[in-house]
């Protein structure tokens, strides 16, 4: 098994340009998670999934838009790129079964710079 | 403020010494996460607990859910263990982690 993969692993964006990261997960878990990670702050949760088909605002979710139209994908999506959004931003997956909070496996993050 | 906070921020031993990381949060928890964080980037899960202690190892995880506290300990320390870990939290009622700035940890031989 692969784990939870990101594309890509590293990135240079112009202000106002777009991109796309993928986060792909073969555990067949329910929960997808993107965060953004920052010098001096903790993980900031950007969007979750809690199935497929389904998208919900975390902590920082201004200037991003996402999208799970598979349960194994999780698309985060910059549509005019800025310099604050300069991170490195890390995918996390878990299972969603009932009652039972489990563990958050993460990708290996991206690293995202916007000029 | 976080509303998880970690201490120290920064630690450095030698290697053999029992090292312990402090997290502490503000309101009623469903589960307490410690992670490990090494330098390429790459973060793990190390303990998930909401009640009493845990072992894995040379890594002992604590949690006072009254004094609304959890350390992390590692006993026998060494230049591998060398990482940022990571407190979060999961309060009762949420789907999300809020995660604590890490203490950064580095063993030298």
């Amino acid at each position: 098994n692969a784990g939870v993969t990101q594309t890509p692993k590293f990135r240079v964006l112009k202000t106002g340009q777009s991109m796309t990261l993928l986060c792909a997960q073969d555990m067949n878990h329910e929960y997808m998670y993107w965060y953004r990670q920052d010098p001096g702050m903790g993980l900031r949760l950007i969007h979750y999934s809690v199935g497929e088909g389904t998208t919900a605002k975390g902590e920082v979710p201004d200037g991003y838009n996402v999208s799970r139209l598979k349960k194994q994908n999780f698309l985060l999506g910059l549509e005019s790129a800025a310099p604050s959004q300069t991170s490195v931003y890390f995918c996390a997956s878990r299972t969603g079964l009932a009652g039972v909070y489990n563990e958050q496996f993460f990708g290996p993050g991206t690293r995202l710079t916007v000029l | 403020k976080n509303e998880v906070e970690q201490s120290p921020q920064n630690l450095t031993a030698q290697e053999g010494e029992f090292i312990t990381i402090n997290c502490s949060y503000s309101v009623g928890i469903s589960a307490l996460h410690w992670l490990q964080q090494h330098p390429g980037g790459g973060i793990v899960s190390l303990f998930m607990l909401s009640s009493g202690k845990k072992k894995h190892g040379r890594l002992i995880a604590t949690i006072n859910i009254q004094e609304k506290h959890s350390s992390l300990h590692i006993t026998a320390s060494h230049p591998r263990d060398s990482a940022v870990y990571i407190c979060a939290v999961r309060y009762i009622g949420t789907n999300k982690l809020i995660f604590g700035t890490g203490t950064l940890l580095a063993v030298q031989p």
